[in-house]
Order: structure tokens, then sequence, then C-alpha cells
């Protein structure tokens, strides 16, 4: 079993819609968590960081469940320029494990 | 504004060479990681430094080595490339032991 599993996707989705990123994560001594973001054939780039209170940027939205051992990241009104890969990570001691990524395309 | 400068964004080696990917970072950071991705598997951590001269294994270490002699500086050899090496290499930086990664821009290496 992976230590970070996100769903799978892709997400294809049209302009506006809301969608949600779910991932879980197996070492309970992972102590930060963050999503990235990654356009195509680019680097990985830090989108937010992830609190058991709660978080949010403009659209987006990023939640902790320690209990459950799980991530969320919530994008309402997708835009064409969200597209893109979103990666799930989760830190412990300064080592930051990756989930796969979940692809997702808005479509105008 | 911060920076993680990978030497080659693209090389081609043949199976057997000695592979040297080179890093460097401008924002006097502590931890330095090599990481690659290939489609299906994610993002893989080979080896990572906590300080100069400090090396720790990550995930898929095996046919890797690396160097830190200089705090902004983080190398990754490859001893004698094989074809299941062809990848796209990623080194980041983190400040502290808990925050933000930054990554270089990728080097995708071809071996024959």
């Amino acid at each position: 079993r992976k230590e970070v599993e996100q769903d799978p996707g892709p997400f294809n989705v049209p302009e506006g819609a809301t969608v949600a990123f779910n991932c879980t994560y197996s070492n309970s001594a992972s102590q930060s968590f963050f999503w990235y973001r990654q356009d195509c054939r680019k680097e990985p780039k830090l989108l937010m960081s992830v609190y058991s209170s709660g978080n949010e940027d403009g659209r987006f939205t990023a939640q902790l469940n320690r209990a459950s051992q799980y991530i969320s990241l919530l994008i309402r009104d997708s835009k064409l320029s969200d597209s893109a890969t979103y990666l799930c990570v989760g830190t412990n001691a300064g080592k930051s494990t990756f989930g796969d990524g979940t692809t997702l395309t808005v479509k105008p | 504004d911060v920076k993680v400068t990978q030497s080659s964004r693209y090389l081609v080696k043949r199976t057997g060479e000695k592979v040297f990917l080179e890093c460097v970072q401008d924002m006097d950071h502590e931890n330095m990681f090599w990481y690659r991705q290939d489609p299906g598997l994610g993002l893989r951590l080979i080896y990572f430094s906590y300080d100069v001269k400090m090396k720790e294994k990550g995930d898929i270490p095996e046919g890797y080595s690396v160097s830190r002699e200089k705090k902004e500086r983080f190398s990754l050899i490859l001893e004698s490339a094989s074809t299941n090496q062809t990848s796209m290499y990623l080194c980041a930086s983190m400040l502290g032991q808990g925050g933000e990664l930054f990554f270089g821009e990728g080097s995708r290496l071809t071996v024959l």
C-alpha cells in the first residue's frame, strides 16, 4: 500500500464546476501536509498548506482530518487555468512523500 | 526570488556511462532532495541531505549516489547508467523540516 494515495482521476469538468480531490495517508507520524500543482512538463509548485482547522485561499479550500488520515482539496468555480495535476504531500521529519497526483481538465 | 537551478534540462546518455546531475539553490536551505518522476509512479525520493556532507537514502536509492560538498549544491550521480534510469529527475530544497519544497525545472534523462 502506498504511503499517500489519491483519487486516480482524471477529472473532466466544465468551467464553473466545483470539484473535490481526496487523499489518504498511512503514516500517522506525518506532521505537515500540502497540495502542490504541477502543469504539464513543469515542476511542482506549492498550491497551499493543509491544516486541521481548514484553510481557504480564494476558490480553494483544503482540509485535514487527522483521525481519518484524510486530506481534501475543494476547487469552486473552476477556471480553464485550473487544468493541471494536483499532488497531495505528507511530510515527516523533513521527508516529503507524494501521492501519484490527480489530473484535472476544465473544459469550456 | 527563490531559485533552484538544475544544470541540464535534457541529457541523452548510453548504457554504462557515468552521469552527473547538478543542482544549486540560492536560498541557504539546509535540506535538499532528489526525486525521480515517472508516469504512473509519481514522484519517488532517491536521496536527501540535511546538511553539508550528510546524506540519507530515500525510497529508491539503488543505482544512485549523491554528493553535498557545499550547502548550496547537491549532486546526483549515476555510476553506470541503465535504461531503467530513463526518467525526469527533480531537485528540491526546503527550509527546516516541515516546510515548502522548492523545485528546479527538472532534468530529463534518456539512457539508450
